[in-house]
Parts: structure tokens; C-alpha cells; sequence
């Protein structure tokens, strides 16, 4: 039961244009959703978290929105950088269960210069 | 920032010796660690939760003989794969939960032969 869900597995966007990634969660009973950047063979890098009573947090060029009518969160990056190029994994953090993370499968971005 | 020290990057042991993976929060103190497998093209699944000064918590389907986990002090946990198999190969992770965010260990790789 994928209880966050990162429906795309890869995405190439072009140097300077906007990258946006997706995830979908089932469960409503998150606290708040977290952005992680990956490189192989290394651990998750935090980039941006957004808490479930909020729509939206930017921190410079990354923008994470939340809707939770849809259950749905993006992160936007811009303007995308051939550096950005990784996994990025969403996490969504359950109340009261400690500060556990469940992820999603994880999407690759390919920022192409 | 908070670092959290994962150790040995890369190990490569025999079918049926056992391997420990250490790790350490550098610069706060983590009462809760979690550990983390990920198998290639896959999410982070949680296998357990390390309680310092009690027994871990392991999610459904770990084995909790097999992954020995000792969250002695308020700085370290470890995570023993014992009777090692090929098919526990994997890269493996751990964190440790600060204020809003959690951080990750560098990874293990571990290849069983």
C-alpha cells in the first residue's frame, strides 16, 4: 500500500526553465511533507518542507505547494540548474508516529544545459 | 546544520559473516534514529526505528533478528546484518529526527558475496 505516491520516474527539462515534480498521497493524517534531494549512493539531502496547515513555502528557487483537497504536493524549481540533476524524494511525516518518514519512489530530473 | 555520520560508505562481506553500520548524530542528540534500505530504482522503506535506551520498533515483514539494532547512547545506533545473504544486499540509511527536518547518513552499500 504506497501510501505517497511520485507517479513520474523521470523528467528532462532544458537549463533555465521550470522543473516541476509531483507527488500524491492517500493518507490524510500527515503532519507536514518534506522535499529530498538524492545523488547515487548517497543519503537524502533536505531541501524544503511544507506543514500540513500551509499551501505553500519558498525558499529561493525552490517552491513546494500543498493542496490538500487533492492531496497533492509540487515542488518547482526555478530557474533549473544542470546541478539539480538527482532523485528528488517526497516524504510525508504521520502525526504522532514518532517522526517517521514514508517516501515516495522517487523521480529523476535531468536538467539538460 | 545538524549532520548525522553513517560508517562504512562501502562494505563487501562474505555469505554468512555479519556487518555493523554505525550511525552517529555529530551534533545534537537523537533519542529516536530510524534505518532505511533502498533497493535500486526504489523508495527508502523504513525497516525499524531505534529507540535510545530501548528496543527498536521494526516494520512489518523486517526481520528483527536478522537486523540487530542497538541505540545505546544518545549519539549512536547501530544496525547488524547478521548471517548475511545475497539478497540483502542493499544501500542502506539512517537519520535522525531534529526540529522539523530529518537527516540522513551518508548510506551504506552493502554487497554480500
Amino acid at each position: 500500500d504506497q501510501q505517497v505516491k511520485q507517479n513520474s520516474p523521470s523528467l528532462s527539462v532544458q537549463e533555465g526553465r521550470i522543473s516541476i515534480l509531483n507527488c500524491d498521497y492517500t493518507n490524510s493524517m500527515f503532519d507536514y511533507f518534506l522535499w529530498y534531494k538524492k545523488y547515487p549512493a548517497e543519503g537524502p539531502t533536505f531541501l524544503i518542507s511544507i506543514s500540513s496547515i500551509k499551501d505553500k513555502n519558498e525558499d529561493g528557487r525552490f517552491t513546494v505547494f500543498l493542496n490538500k483537497s487533492a492531496k497533492h504536493l509540487s515542488l518547482h524549481i526555478v530557474p533549473s540548474q544542470p546541478g539539480d540533476s538527482a532523485v528528488y524524494f517526497c516524504a510525508a511525516v504521520p502525526y504522532n508516529q514518532g517522526g517517521k518518514l514514508i517516501f515516495g519512489q522517487g523521480t529523476e530530473l535531468s536538467v539538460k544545459p | 546544520g545538524a549532520v548525522v555520520s553513517q560508517h562504512p560508505s562501502r562494505v563487501i562481506c562474505k555469505s554468512g559473516t555479519s556487518v555493523k553500520i554505525e550511525c552517529r548524530s555529530l551534533d545534537f542528540q537523537a533519542t529516536t534514529m530510524f534505518w532505511y534500505r533502498q533497493f535500486p530504482k526504489q523508495s527508502l522503506m523504513l525497516m525499524a526505528t531505534s529507540n535510545e535506551g530501548s528496543k527498536a520498533t521494526y516494520e512489518q515483514g523486517v526481520e528483527k533478528d536478522k537486523f540487530l539494532i542497538n541505540h545505546a547512547s544518545l549519539t549512536l545506533s547501530t544496525l547488524t546484518v547478521t548471517s548475511a545473504h545475497p539478497e540483502d544486499s542493499s544501500f542502506y540509511i539512517c537519520s535522525a529526527r531534529g526540529k522539523t527536518e530529518a537527516f540522513f547518513g551518508q548510506g551504506t552499500r552493502l554487497t554480500v558475496v
